[in-house]
């Protein structure tokens, strides 16, 4: 099966700018993730999904990350405006059920905010 | 919230030797243990996964223990190649019927020398 696709690979942006990250799932994967990855750092849950509707995003900065997920497939995390703290890794990572453990994670989208 | 710590951060190892991983969990409710793989410029990859009812499991060289008393579970390689080499991630998910999220540790940089 195909995996999770993330793109853009790679983004450089200058401070106070914005961004925006594309994630598509697993076909039949109805939970999604987004994660942020800082250098030598383990991955840091920023929200989920179920289908469209956000299950949990008490750890995404609101003031300036937002997401969705329309049509409960496809999903984009935007950052605006972007501050030096922010260049990370941006994973996607998507599962089939709500409580089914197995996730599947994309490659990833490295930002780096100059 | 769940809190995940890895040791040690990095670790040196002769090829054919065995390499341990080690991680702590605080939350008692916590009930699936995952480990990942992360090679440069790529996504976390599952390896070997493990749940609270059971206390070791292997897959080739490949093993996982899980003390739930102590709140500790390790990842454990046997006959090390170099292809072994890459970060690996610990994790322990919660489900109490709301949200299920993994939460990782901060990861451990494996070196494999031929």
């Amino acid at each position: 099966e195909a995996g999770v696709a993330q793109s853009p690979r790679y983004k450089i942006i200058e401070k106070r700018q914005s961004v925006a990250f594309w994630c598509n799932p697993i076909s039949g994967h109805a939970t999604l993730y987004w994660y942020q990855q800082i250098l030598g750092q383990g991955p840091k849950l920023l929200i989920q999904f179920q289908n469209n509707g956000v299950v949990d995003d008490s750890q995404l900065p609101k003031d300036r990350f937002s997401a969705e997920r329309l049509k409960g497939v496809d999903s984009t995390l935007k950052i605006q405006p972007a501050k030096l703290e922010d260049s990370a890794v941006y994973l996607c990572a998507s599962s089939f059920a709500r409580q089914e453990y197995g996730y599947t994670f994309g490659s990833g989208t490295r930002l780096t905010v100059v | 919230g769940e809190n995940v710590e890895q040791h040690p951060s990095t670790l040196s190892v002769q090829e054919g030797d065995s390499a341990v991983i080690k991680c702590t969990y605080s939350d008692s409710a916590s009930n699936y243990f995952p480990w990942y793989k992360q090679e440069l410029g790529k996504g976390p990859q599952l390896i070997i996964d493990i749940r609270s009812n059971v206390g070791e499991k292997k897959d080739q060289r490949i093993a996982v223990t899980l003390n739930k008393t102590a709140k500790h579970f390790s990842l454990h390689i046997t006959e090390t190649q170099p292809e072994d080499s890459a970060v690996y991630f610990c994790a322990a998910s919660s489900s109490s019927g709301s949200a299920r999220q993994l939460t990782f540790g901060s990861g451990t940089q494996l070196t494999v020398l031929p």
